[in-house]
């Protein structure tokens, strides 16, 4: 138990559909962020909040849109993805998102997609 | 942020002391090096990081060479539950995208019994 938890763990959607991944986190940490990890390829970083505003947008599509509505809470929302969307989508919180804070992050479960 | 290298994958004997690899020949002074830790469908997990000396904590154990160039990550006693992918990440302590953990492909140890 790393106190950030994600939902659902388990997604499939067909490419017209709209669904939202949660992430939530009780450590009192500033920055939180999306990662994707595709099969066989490195996690790669989507965004990073640091107090609720977007510092970091790494050429992530549209499709995929980012919302913090506080600290605590980061959602995912998703719309017309692709097949090759499909991976694991994790979430992770850090007490800071530059390096005022140790560069550790918590991560979660992660929330497993699977696009049809 | 320094790019790493990391052997693909390595084998530790359960109870034996397992040592990961690290090169980073092109780190910066202002780059620290972390360790985080993915076990088979699970996020990854900090195990530790350090800038020039060596530490230790209640996971393991970091150990870096006096140039800075590589460093080596002891797990002292290796059970099954160390079976995973580790990652060796150099990340800046300042300037844009100095929070970015940039992952790589990692070493997948595997303990065997």
């Amino acid at each position: 138990e790393t106190g950030v938890t994600q939902t659902p763990r388990h997604l499939v959607m067909g490419m017209t559909n709209k669904k939202s991944l949660k992430c939530e986190q009780h450590l009192g940490h500033n920055a939180m962020y999306w990662y994707k990890q595709s099969a066989k390829k490195p996690l790669e970083l989507m965004f990073v909040y640091s107090l609720e505003e977007r510092v970091e947008n790494n050429s992530v599509p549209s499709r995929f849109s980012p919302e913090c509505p506080n600290s605590s809470h980061l959602f995912l929302h998703l719309h017309t993805l692709q097949p090759e969307d499909s991976a694991l989508y994790l979430c992770a919180s850090s007490p800071s998102s530059g390096f005022l804070g140790t560069g550790e992050l918590f991560f979660g479960e992660g929330s497993r997609l699977t696009v049809l | 942020d320094a790019k790493t290298t990391q052997p693909t994958s390595m084998d530790c004997a359960e109870g034996r002391a397992a040592n990961l690899p690290c090169n980073h020949s092109t780190i910066s002074g202002n780059e620290y090096v972390y360790w985080y830790r993915q076990i088979h469908s699970q996020g990854p997990q900090y195990i530790i990081h350090g800038l020039k000396n060596n530490e230790t904590n209640e996971m393991a154990s970091l150990i870096i060479t006096e140039d800075r160039k590589s460093s080596t990550l002891i797990l002292p006693h290796a059970t099954l539950r160390d079976t995973a992918v580790y990652y060796c990440i150099v990340r800046g302590n300042s300037g844009a995208g100095s929070y970015q953990l940039t992952f790589g492909k990692g070493t997948k140890l595997s303990v065997i019994p």
